[in-house]
């Protein structure tokens, strides 16, 4: 089944302990988001992947991480979490040439 | 950069009746524009989507035009259903492109039945 994953779907945590977010996908697309949902904020985008090894700045770039080494994977890596971090993440992707992005479960994160 | 905004953020019809939800983006090299249905709990989803060489496009009761002048879109739902009610977004980004997008805000549609 052509799907995105993430783990752990629901997470609480201290400030200032890293964590990381998984998230795969098993389509073959080049192009991976992590989105992060406030209410009244919509969805705003936190990293973005072109490909394996390339990567760039959403606009809510600041206090998160990622990498992308294989193409099915891009973690978003949490350094020092602090409370203005808790929110629910999406991880999405999307092949090249197309525009429709297929989002994963969500996480939702709690920062105490 | 990019800024959409989309309006209203909530909105009540009597199931049967039309629903609009509008936005507006600022970059004139955006030129697709998703809308995604969200409902509760849930993922988003995409709906419908239009590229900024057409002016309207329509899938059975969902249909979005695209003012490109005035760097606006909109969705349209006829004939609502109470499973319409959910959450929707609209969003502005480059086709094929790099992957930065940018999304409204959301309206949180009910229908009533």
């Amino acid at each position: 089944e052509a799907q995105v994953t993430q783990n752990p779907r629901y997470l609480i945590t201290v400030t200032g302990k890293k964590l990381t977010v998984t998230c795969s996908q098993n389509m073959n697309h080049e192009y991976m988001s992590w989105y992060r949902q406030d209410p009244g904020l919509g969805l705003r985008q936190i990293y973005y992947s072109m490909n394996v090894e390339v990567t760039d700045k959403g606009d809510v770039p600041e206090g998160y991480k990622v990498s992308r080494k294989e193409k099915r994977n891009f973690p978003l890596i949490l350094e020092s979490p602090s409370p203005n971090q808790t929110s629910l993440y999406f991880c999405a992707s999307r092949p090249q040439g197309a525009g429709e992005q297929y989002f994963g479960p969500g996480t939702r994160l709690t920062v105490t | 950069g990019e800024n959409v905004e989309q309006h209203p953020s909530t909105l009540s019809v009597q199931e049967g009746d039309s629903a609009v939800i509008k936005c507006t983006y600022s970059d004139s090299a955006s030129n697709y524009f998703p809308w995604y249905k969200q409902e509760l709990g849930k993922r988003p989803q995409l709906i419908i989507d239009i590229r900024s060489n057409v002016g309207e496009k329509k899938d059975q009761r969902i249909a979005v035009t695209l003012n490109k002048t005035a760097k606006h879109f909109s969705l349209h739902i006829t004939e609502t259903q109470p499973e319409d009610s959910a959450v929707y977004f609209c969003a502005a980004s480059i086709y094929r492109g790099y992957q930065k997008v940018t999304f409204g805000t959301g309206t949180k549609l009910q229908v009533i039945p």
